[in-house]
């Protein structure tokens, strides 16, 4: 089974400044398909972002970007103009089939 | 609102008790997928079902069940329950039978064994 690996608990970041989410990723497969999910305190499991793996471009969506490293098998996430609503735990998914594959999480705190 | 539907919100039960959780997926879609998300295992893949089908099946437990009807409604049974199935349980719904444009998830069912 695929393994995905996010090796920060928790990350703090104040308003207004970058951070990166790290995640790794174990697979024996080409083809296939990476995700970042945001959960706020609401609970709700809110789609960030998601990346191809066969397409040498990372992904953007606004402040939201990522850095796909194939080879590594890394998938971090960046989130530039950090702000208070960006507080939430973040969950790395990998996907080559059926379901999606999560990560443990990472709670990212933003100070003012 | 996402679309997809998870009730009841909160459930508190005894230990032995058995449960359903109902799930509507957003409109339009064929799939529905049940996870469990507990602070020491993280979102569990527990079962897949596509168009009425069985498609994939993840960690669930013989002591929990999950159907599709033809409305497509979905519905989670959870029977002989112990405190260990404490979690929040997580429906998500797809257009097609894989999650290769991810999932749109509901709200949660908040489920605690008492």
């Amino acid at each position: 089974a695929q393994t995905v690996t996010q090796s920060q608990p928790e990350m703090s970041v104040q308003e207004a400044e970058t951070v990166t989410l790290s995640c790794t990723y174990d697979t024996s497969e080409s083809d296939y398909y990476l995700f970042w999910y945001k959960q706020p305190p609401s609970r709700q499991m809110i789609l960030v972002i998601r990346q191809e793996a066969y397409k040498q471009q990372n992904a953007t969506e606004n402040r939201f970007s990522v850095n796909f490293q194939k080879a590594a098998k890394s998938f971090s996430l960046k989130i530039s103009d950090s702000q208070l609503g960006d507080a939430a735990m973040y969950f790395c998914a990998y996907n080559s089939g059926y379901a999606l594959n999560f990560g443990k999480g990472t709670s990212l705190l933003v100070t003012p | 609102d996402s679309g997809v539907t998870q009730t009841p919100k909160h459930l508190i039960t005894a230990t032995g008790q058995r449960v359903t959780l109902r799930c509507s997926p957003r409109s339009g879609d064929l799939s529905v997928y049940w996870y469990q998300q507990s602070l020491d295992q993280g979102l569990q893949f527990l079962i897949q079902y596509y168009n009425g089908e069985e498609r994939a099946k993840g960690n669930i437990l013989e002591r929990f069940s999950a159907q599709q009807f033809p409305d497509l409604h979905s519905e989670l049974n959870l029977s002989s329950l112990e405190l260990g199935d404490s979690a929040l349980y997580f429906c998500a719904s797809s257009a097609t039978g894989t999650a290769n444009y991810g999932y749109t998830f509901g709200s949660g069912t908040r489920l605690t064994v008492v």
